[in-house]
C-alpha cells in the first residue's frame, strides 16, 4: 500500500488564487519531506527540503514566499502555492525517505492546472 | 553543472531489443544511486538501486562506474510493458536530498 500519500490528486484554481497541497506520511514519521515539481516531459526538479518543525530549504531559484511549505508534524507536510498563475500549473510531488536512507517513497503527486 | 544529466531519448526500440541508458553525475562524492521508473501521469517507482558491485534484476542490470561517474541501466529482452520513462537518481551526500536525471524516455514496439 501507499506509504506517502498526497490530497488533493488534482486541482484547478483560478489566477491569483492560492492552493494548499498535503503530503501524508502513512504508518511512518518523516521529520524530512520533500517537494518536486513536474513539467510535461520533463524530470522531477527538487524546489524544497521540508523539515518537521522548522523551516524548509528551498531550492535555488525557487521563491518561498511563493511556495510555502509547513511540515508542523512528524505525518504533514503542506506546500501552499500562492497566487498561482498559469506558469505553476504542473504535477507536484512529494517524497520522504526510508530510515535506512535506500528508498524514497513518492506520494502520488497533484495535479494542479492554473485558469 | 546540472547534478544529474542524461539522455532524454526517446528510445523507440522493437520487442526483445536490448537497450541501454546513461546517466552522469557531477560530484564524485555521492553515495546512493537508484533507477525509478515513471509511467504516464504516474509518481516514480524505485526500479532498482545502483551498487558498486553492480546489480541484476531479471532482464535489468545497473552499473556505477566512479571514475567516470556514470550509471547505466542495461534492459535486456524488451517488452511492451517496458515502455515508460526511466529516471536515474543520485544522493549528492550533501544532505537527505536526492536529485533526478531528466529522464530517458523508451518505447517498445510491437
Amino acid at each position: 500500500g501507499a506509504v506517502v500519500s498526497q490530497h488533493p490528486s488534482w486541482v484547478i484554481c483560478k489566477s491569483g488564487t492560492s492552493v494548499k497541497i498535503e503530503c501524508r506520511s502513512l504508518d511512518f514519521q518523516a521529520t524530512t519531506m520533500f517537494w518536486y515539481r513536474q513539467f510535461p516531459k520533463q524530470s522531477l526538479m527538487l524546489m524544497a527540503t521540508s523539515n518537521e518543525g522548522s523551516k524548509a530549504t528551498y531550492e535555488q531559484g525557487v521563491e518561498k514566499d511563493k511556495f510555502l511549505i509547513n511540515h508542523a508534524s512528524l505525518t504533514l507536510s503542506t506546500l501552499t502555492v500562492t497566487s498561482a498563475h498559469p506558469e505553476d500549473s504542473c504535477v507536484y510531488i512529494c517524497s520522504s525517505i526510508s530510515y535506512s536512507g535506500n528508498t524514497i517513497y513518492f506520494g502520488e503527486g497533484s495535479w494542479l492546472t492554473v485558469v | 553543472r546540472k547534478e544529474v544529466e542524461q539522455d532524454p531519448g526517446p528510445f523507440n526500440v522493437p520487442e526483445g531489443a536490448t537497450v541501454a541508458f546513461n546517466c552522469t553525475y557531477s560530484n564524485s562524492a555521492s553515495q546512493s544511486f537508484f533507477w525509478y521508473r515513471q509511467d504516464c501521469r504516474k509518481e516514480p517507482k524505485l526500479l532498482m538501486s545502483v551498487y558498486s558491485s553492480g546489480n541484476e534484476d531479471g532482464r535489468f542490470t545497473a552499473q556505477l562506474n566512479r571514475a567516470s561517474q556514470y550509471i547505466s541501466l542495461l534492459i535486456r529482452d524488451s517488452k511492451l510493458s517496458d515502455s515508460a520513462t526511466y529516471l536515474c537518481v543520485v544522493n549528492p551526500r550533501t544532505g537527505n536530498q536526492f536529485y533526478f536525471g531528466t529522464g530517458t524516455s523508451l518505447t517498445v514496439i510491437p
